[in-house]
């Protein structure tokens, strides 16, 4: 079975630019999340899509941040302008979402790893 | 609420025990163990709900204590491919969909 794909793995900007991250969830997965971890910290959730939908963004800045999920497969995570407090590794994850599931397991993508100048 | 992990770094030689604390202020339903070895992506190990049980996975093995709120990670002879970083996410209430927070993460490293 193949695992959540990511790409770019790496990305240098300079500030004020723009950045786009493309991710393809598992095949099947209903639930898609995109994480943002700074070195030495925990993964932070942006948003969450069940589908095509949004279930959760309360932490995505959406002054900068944008995301979509078409057709309820894979998605894109873009920033614009980028500050220099970006620079991280953003991790896409899926799981099977389908319904409640009490023991749900996230799969983690590779991440890409954005250094902003 | 982010969950608080103890400790933040530890050192072991190859077959010794650990245990790693993940602490959280509020109601635990779910509590959810990863490992993230440097430059890769966070790995499931287990997941414990709600109830205090107990699950093993290889020589790693964990608790879940919703009374004390918190979960513990107990690493038993430790082996080199133990190394990496160990986070817990923990969800408070079992909503509509799987809502996981993250902790400040355990660097554990083991040595020969």
């Amino acid at each position: 079975e193949a695992g959540v794909a990511q790409s770019p793995r790496y990305k240098i900007i300079e500030k004020r630019q723009s950045v786009a991250f493309w991710c393809n969830p598992i095949s099947g997965h209903a639930t898609l999340y995109w994480y943002q971890q700074i070195l030495g910290q925990g993964p932070k959730l942006l948003i969450q899509f069940q589908n095509n939908g949004v279930v959760d963004d309360s932490q995505l800045p959406k002054d900068r941040f944008s995301a979509e999920r078409l057709k309820g497969v894979d998605s894109t995570l873009k920033i614009q302008p980028a500050k220099l407090e970006d620079s991280a590794v953003y991790l896409c994850a899926s799981s099977q979402g389908s319904k409640r599931d009490l023991t749900d397991t996230q799969y983690f993508g590779p991440g890409t790893r954005l250094t902003v100048l | 609420q982010q969950p608080v992990q103890s400790p933040q770094a530890v050192i072991l030689r190859e077959g010794e025990d650990a245990v790693i604390n993940c602490s959280s202020s509020k109601a635990l339903y779910s509590v959810h163990w990863y490992r993230q070895k440097h430059g890769e992506a966070p790995v499931f190990l287990m997941i414990l709900l709600k109830g205090g049980e107990q699950k093993g996975h290889e020589k790693i093995s964990a608790s879940f204590n919703e009374k004390k709120q918190q979960s513990s990670l107990y690493l038993t002879a430790s082996q080199l491919s133990y190394s990496g970083t160990y986070f817990c996410g923990t969800e408070i209430l079992p909503g509509g969909y799987q809502k996981v927070t993250f902790g400040t993460g355990t660097k554990l490293q083991v040595i020969p």
